[in-house]
């Protein structure tokens, strides 16, 4: 069974914290996305990779950063978490191509900044 | 901008059959999913239409027009389990995908 795990389901931080979301892929795809989904929004792109080492901006990566060592995991970083990053995170993999097909998701990573 | 507009809440009832509209404005298109997220869990792709006319898989279907910028899914013989978000995506002219807000289905017994 294909598979995205996400290394924290539900975390609660502190502002100012620095925050670590890693996510891990068993599908052998080239292609790695950190979106967060917010009550009433459509998913929104923080960072996304396609190849290790790579990692191109998406629509909202002030405040985030990301890192991609090896092929099966990406991790998205929190330098210093504000009350505003609170959300569900969400990374998903997909093969590679710009027809890639559909994405995998993980489970989520719902974040609390207190 | 671009843009994709689908209904925030739909309720229907156990046994019937319904309908999601998505209709979208982005620059370009290379392609339509849609994508099914229960509660607390992560999105699953449901169906991908790249070009006109409707695609089914077992009880949902799903529907495009190009020209009208506009899809939607469509399932049938409502099951309590299919109570969930739908998430409408289009992927533009740069191989981006856009989200739609996502239409929460309440199916009632």
């Amino acid at each position: 069974d294909v598979k995205v795990t996400q290394s924290s389901r539900y975390l609660v931080k502190r502002t100012g914290e620095k925050v670590f979301l890693e996510c891990v892929q068993d599908m052998d795809h080239e292609n790695m996305f950190w979106y967060r989904q917010d009550p009433g929004l459509g998913l929104r792109l923080i960072y996304f990779s396609y190849d290790v080492k790579m990692k191109e901006k998406g629509d909202i990566p002030e405040g985030y950063s990301v890192s991609r060592e090896k092929k099966e995991r990406f991790s998205l970083i929190l330098e210093s978490a504000s009350t505003n990053q609170t959300s569900m995170y969400l990374c998903a993999s997909s093969l590679s191509g710009r027809e890639a097909g559909e994405l995998f998701f993980g489970e989520g990573s719902r974040l609390t900044v207190l | 901008g671009q843009n994709i507009d689908q209904p925030t809440e739909m309720t229907a009832t156990e046994g019937a059959i319904v309908q999601i509209n998505c209709t979208y404005q982005t620059s370009g298109f290379n392609g339509l999913f849609w994508y099914q997220q229960h509660a607390g869990e992560a999105p699953t792709f449901l169906s991908y239409n790249v070009l006109d006319g409707l695609e089914e898989k077992g009880r949902f279907s799903s529907f495009l027009s190009r020209s009208k910028g506009y899809s939607y899914l469509l399932l049938k013989e409502l099951q309590m389990k299919d109570s969930a978000s739908y998430l409408c995506a289009v992927r533009d002219g740069n191989y981006q995908l856009i989200w739609g807000a996502g239409t929460k289905l309440i199916i009632k017994p």
